[in-house]
């Protein structure tokens, strides 16, 4: 069965980086582009941008351009998401989620929480 | 980059009622948008992709729709484990939007 298992919870001080992982197994890690979402507490979902696995082509979005770095390691099956200058309203759950053909996100990762504090 | 709107923002129900959510596109998208149910401490869950396509495992009662950039999500009979926030979402080749969120309370 799809699993996408993420790291765990951090604490950063603002201006650091963090690096969440999403390891994926169940099914043929370079056949599915990948997305990361975020979700600040009590908000929506947010965007963030996307790898294409098996090229490791990424885009992200305009907000998080030149903070976010989107990578893959294709011999363990795992994404990583690093996000550096962080500043207190990054604190939020980051999610992995596997893109479907049909352009919907089917299976999600169970989040990992950031928080940004001093 | 499209935004997406979505109404109501809350909404009060009851066990049974039939349940209408409205996801609004600021410019025309084609037929890939989704909605989601997200439940607190959760990730979301897909429940109809493509507008209207079902995804595998999701109970009859949801329902997707579409009228030029209005899409509407159906809960026909809501029933208690319903409870939660919906968001639909547009995804192209280029970007993803989400909606800002319909949460379902019970009246």
């Amino acid at each position: 069965q799809v699993q996408l298992v993420q790291s765990g919870a951090e604490v950063k001080k603002p201006g650091a980086s963090v690096k969440v992982s999403c390891k994926a197994s169940g099914y043929i890690f370079t056949g599915y582009f990948m997305h990361w979402v975020r979700q600040a507490p009590g908000q929506g979902l947010e965007w963030m941008g996307r790898i294409n696995p098996k090229s490791g082509d990424t885009n992200s979005a305009q907000k998080f351009q030149g903070r976010v770095t989107m990578t893959r390691d294709t011999s363990i099956s795992t994404l990583y998401m690093e996000l550096s200058g962080l500043r207190s309203d990054d604190t939020a759950v980051y999610y992995c989620a596997r893109n479907t053909y049909t352009f919907a996100t089917d299976y999600w990762g169970q989040g990992t929480l950031v928080t940004v504090s001093s | 980059d499209i935004q997406l709107t979505q109404s109501p923002s809350f909404l009060s129900a009851s066990v049974g009622d039939r349940v209408t959510i409205t996801c609004r596109a600021s410019q025309g998208i084609t037929t890939y948008l989704a909605w989601y149910q997200q439940k607190p401490g959760k990730a979301p869950k897909l429940l109809i992709y493509a507008v209207s396509t079902l995804q595998s495992g999701v109970p009859s009662r949801f329902s997707g729709s579409r009228s030029g950039t209005e899409f509407t999500l159906t809960i026909s009979s809501l029933q208690p484990e319903d409870f939660a926030t919906y968001y639909c979402q547009q995804l192209n080749s280029y970007s993803c939007t989400f909606g800002p969120g319909t949460k379902v309370e019970l009246k």
